[in-house]
């Protein structure tokens, strides 16, 4: 266990549907993430959340909303997705220092299918 | 904007043997560079940091390089075993303190 955990752990939506991601971390961290995975791709950083301001979106489109209620949870809201937004969807938690980000602490991710 | 080249998308070696995954980045030059094991249906796993003051690290029998001239990273496994299979993820800091992932080397040990 990595201390960052994800639900659901597999989405299949409809394009017209609304759902929900939810992450959260149990370690204590500052900093909070939400990255994309498609196949043969590499990892895409969509959010990042400091002291839960968004201080990142990587020209994210609207269908992607973000909530970071507290520290220590992230939410991922999907409504309208295409069949392109089929992906993993990885949610990381760190610690932020005056250095930088240190280790990122991976959950193990929502693979999402979208019809 | 960065971009990252992992010298190959999957390696093959024989067990025991050293296991080298390459990677290349381009425009600019990263404060630190990360390394992750990736295996499959799973996150990513957080293995190793070195800093652009940092030649090299190295943690058991993993062993991290850091050239800034030629802009490369060596990440090295030494003495490999079969459960060292997965994918390698290089992750430098992008300019923001955010990190930019490669799309990885899927090594496999063979036995």
């Amino acid at each position: 266990e990595t201390g960052v955990t994800q639900t659901p752990r597999h989405l299949v939506m409809g394009m017209t549907n609304k759902k929900s991601l939810k992450c959260e971390q149990h370690l204590g961290h500052n900093a909070m993430y939400w990255y994309k995975q498609s196949a043969k791709k590499p990892l895409e950083l969509m959010f990042v959340y400091n002291f839960k301001e968004q201080t990142e979106n990587n020209s994210v489109p609207s269908r992607f909303s973000p909530e970071c209620p507290n520290s220590s949870h992230l939410f991922l809201h999907l409504h309208t997705l295409q069949p392109e937004d089929s992906a993993l969807y990885l949610c990381a938690s760190s610690q932020a220092d005056r250095r930088g980000h240190e280790k990122l602490f991976f959950g193990s991710g929502t693979q999402l299918s979208v019809l | 904007s960065q971009k990252i080249e992992q010298n190959s998308e999957a390696l093959n070696i024989q067990e025991g043997k050293t296991a080298t995954l390459t990677c290349n980045y381009t425009n600019y030059s990263p404060a630190y560079l990360q390394w992750y094991r990736q295996d499959p249906g799973r996150g990513p796993v957080f293995l190793l940091l070195i800093r652009e003051n940092e030649k090299e690290k190295r943690k058991e029998r993993l062993k991290v390089t850091f050239d800034t001239t030629l802009k490369q990273s060596l990440f090295h496994i030494t003495a490999s075993q079969p459960a060292d299979s997965a994918t390698y993820l290089c992750a430098p800091e992008d300019g923001a303190n955010n990190l930019f992932f490669g799309t990885g080397t899927r090594l496999t040990v063979i036995p």
